[in-house]
């Protein structure tokens, strides 16, 4: 059974307009992530949080908010949609600790916007 | 500026050949470098991680061999089978972060396995 689950798998979303990416673990995990795939790109950091109400910048944030309302939980958002946040979307969780951990990767949502 | 970088960016090799697929870093204080393979529409996954405290290590066909000197690596498939093509991601972590998540990516390179 998925441990980090995303919804929605797939979205289509109007210049300008907002968009909101969930993320749900059920790993325990203190840490979750927000990764943008560009094809050509590798994984980029978008925002990250280690606690409860509380979220980081990652390499990529502009253009993005993120929000943390519960361990299990991690929302991405997107108020004003524009054609260049076309990508694909990954949610991940580690553990917490020193650097060697594991991400754990959810499924991903395609989000084009036209 | 990549801070990591991965070449060739597709490869294709026939079933049984050995894949070799480099990687290359500009910090020295990176101290953790894991590979994650990705499936064609799946997520990505962990496959094996090295350490600079040692030059190689092994987990059944996978190898990653480093070279902390000229700050390069490879990973070295040997005994390719079609089931491991996929897109492979070196990634670099800096303690200095104290976020394991903070991994810089590469661009990964694509592999083709034909039988």
């Amino acid at each position: 059974e998925a441990a980090v689950t995303q919804s929605p798998r797939s979205k289509v979303a109007v210049t300008g307009g907002k968009v909101t990416l969930s993320c749900h673990q059920t790993n325990n995990h203190d840490y979750m992530y927000w990764y943008r795939q560009d094809t050509g790109h590798g994984l980029r950091l978008i925002h990250y949080s280690y606690v409860a109400d509380s979220t980081e910048k990652g390499d990529i944030p502009d253009g993005y908010k993120a929000s943390r309302p519960s361990q299990e939980n991690f929302s991405l958002i997107l108020e004003l949609a524009s054609l260049s946040q076309t990508a694909v979307y990954f949610c991940a969780s580690s553990d917490r600790g020193s650097s060697g951990n594991t991400l754990y990767f959810g499924e991903g949502s395609r989000l084009i916007v036209v | 500026q990549q801070q990591v970088r991965q070449s060739p960016q597709s490869l294709t090799v026939w079933e049984g050949e050995t894949a070799i697929l480099n990687c290359s870093y500009e910090d020295s204080t990176f101290d953790y470098f894991p590979w994650y393979w990705q499936f064609p529409r799946e997520s990505p996954a962990l496959l094996i991680a090295i350490r600079p405290v040692s030059n190689k290590k092994e987990d059944g066909r996978f190898t990653i061999f480093f070279n902390k000197r000229e700050k390069k690596l490879s990973l070295h498939i040997t005994d390719s089978q079609p089931g491991d093509s996929a897109t492979y991601f070196c990634a670099a972590s800096d303690p200095g972060t104290q976020v394991v998540g903070q991994l810089t990516f590469g661009r990964g390179t694509r592999l083709q396995v034909y039988a």
